[in-house]
This record gives C-alpha cells, structure tokens and sequence, in this order.
C-alpha cells in the first residue's frame, strides 16, 4: 500500500487559516470514513487531532477541523497559533492495513 | 488516565531479535485494540501491527514489512502488550510507539523507545 499524498510543507501567518490535504485512492481515504490527523512537535510523540474524517477529540481546539470529498481528505487549522507549528500527519484505514500521509511540516511565518 | 510506557529498545545486530514491552494504565488491556507505529529517524509515521481485544478475538494483523517478522502478544494479568521483532534489518531501525487504536485512529500514544539495529 503506498502512503498518502500530503504537501511537504504549509505556512501560515498568525490568525489565518492553513488547509492540509491529504490524497489517496479509492481503496483508502475514499473507501472508508476512518481518517485521521496527528500533531507531532519536534521529539514529541505524536498527538490525536481528528478522528474519522471530522471528529475532534477532547481537548482539541475547534480551530482544527478535518472534511473529505472523494479519495481526498483536509485538515484546516483556522485562527493559527504559534503553538500549531508542528508536523501533521494523516492516516486512512485500508482493510487490514493502516496508511500514513508522509507529513506536512506546518509553519507560523 | 490512559497512560503507555515503552521499554526495551536499544541496539541490536541485523539479524538479531528484540522484545519491546508497552505498560499500560487507564485502561484494560484485554479490553482494547493496541497497535504499534514507527518512525525511523527524520522520516514519517509507519503503521507496524495491532492487536484485537479479548472480545473481538485478540487476533493481530501486520503490515508487510514486518509480517512473518514480528509478533504482538498481550499478558493481561500485567496489563502489558509486547511486540516480539525477529530476523531485524536495519531498516527497522525507528522509534517505536504504543498506542491505543480504535475506530481508525490511534488515540493515546507511548513516548517511543528507539530500536537502532546496526553492526
């Protein structure tokens, strides 16, 4: 299974709004409404963002919100913080496999 | 609170096998879905393997790179998850996080213990 499209690098500047994409096929993203997004700073392990497609967990700001039309899905961040400077990675079930986006490194200009 | 502790990476020749442990507290382990995930140095997330709960019959599953190579197996009397990594390649090498899995996201994750496998 190959891993999902994500842009290596995004940036926003304080209160804007940043969009992550995320591409895969039908056997992936467009198959199954199991995506998700993690937050990882650097060392950190990674955080929990958006479960299945849009759900944000406890304790995550609603300035994350996650969408899907077709085999792409999207992570926006609105209202950009300092703190939101991180990587962020996707992931989509596939059957018996799990697959990850290769990361896009967000930054706060 | 869910809590998941690494323990046991370190370095290891290509070839050589090596028992990670994942100590788990807020929940029960036999209860829940454990999967593994990697990241080998500078690069992305790897989805490794996962375990089923007790009720939904505690098979495991794995992703290609490691089928046949590695092993996740559960004491629940410690409340433990293990992954068992075999014939190791040094494209193993990563920091390997527990996690817990459920829904297609893995909610609560270990801080990673690092497998460096090199001669």
């Amino acid at each position: 299974q190959s891993a999902l499209t994500q842009p290596p690098s995004a940036s926003g500047s304080p209160g804007q709004s940043v969009t992550i994409s995320c591409t895969g096929t039908s056997s992936d993203v467009g198959g199954y409404n199991f995506v998700s997004w993690y937050q990882q700073h650097p060392g950190k392990a990674p955080k929990l963002m958006i479960s299945e497609v849009s759900k944000r967990p406890s304790g995550v700001p609603d300035r994350f919100s996650g969408s899907k039309s077709g085999n792409t899905a999207s992570l926006t961040v609105s209202g950009l913080q300092a703190e939101d400077e991180a990587d962020y990675y996707c992931c989509s079930y596939a059957g018996n496999n799990l697959v990850f986006g290769g990361g896009t490194r967000l930054t706060v200009l | 609170e869910v809590q998941l502790v690494e323990s046991g990476g370190g370095l290891v020749s290509p070839g050589g096998s090596l028992r990670l442990s994942c100590a788990v507290s807020g929940f029960t382990v036999s209860d829940a879905w454990v999967s593994w995930v990697r990241q080998a140095p500078g690069k992305g997330l790897e989805w490794v393997g996962r375990i089923f709960s007790k009720t939904a019959g505690g098979a495991t599953d794995f992703a290609a790179p490691v089928k046949g190579r590695f092993t996740i197996s559960r004491d629940d009397s410690k409340n433990m998850v293990y992954l068992q990594m075999n014939s190791l390649k040094t494209e193993d090498t990563a920091v390997y996080y527990c996690t817990k899995y459920g829904s297609g996201s893995f909610h609560n994750w270990g801080q990673g213990t690092l497998v460096t496998v090199s001669s």
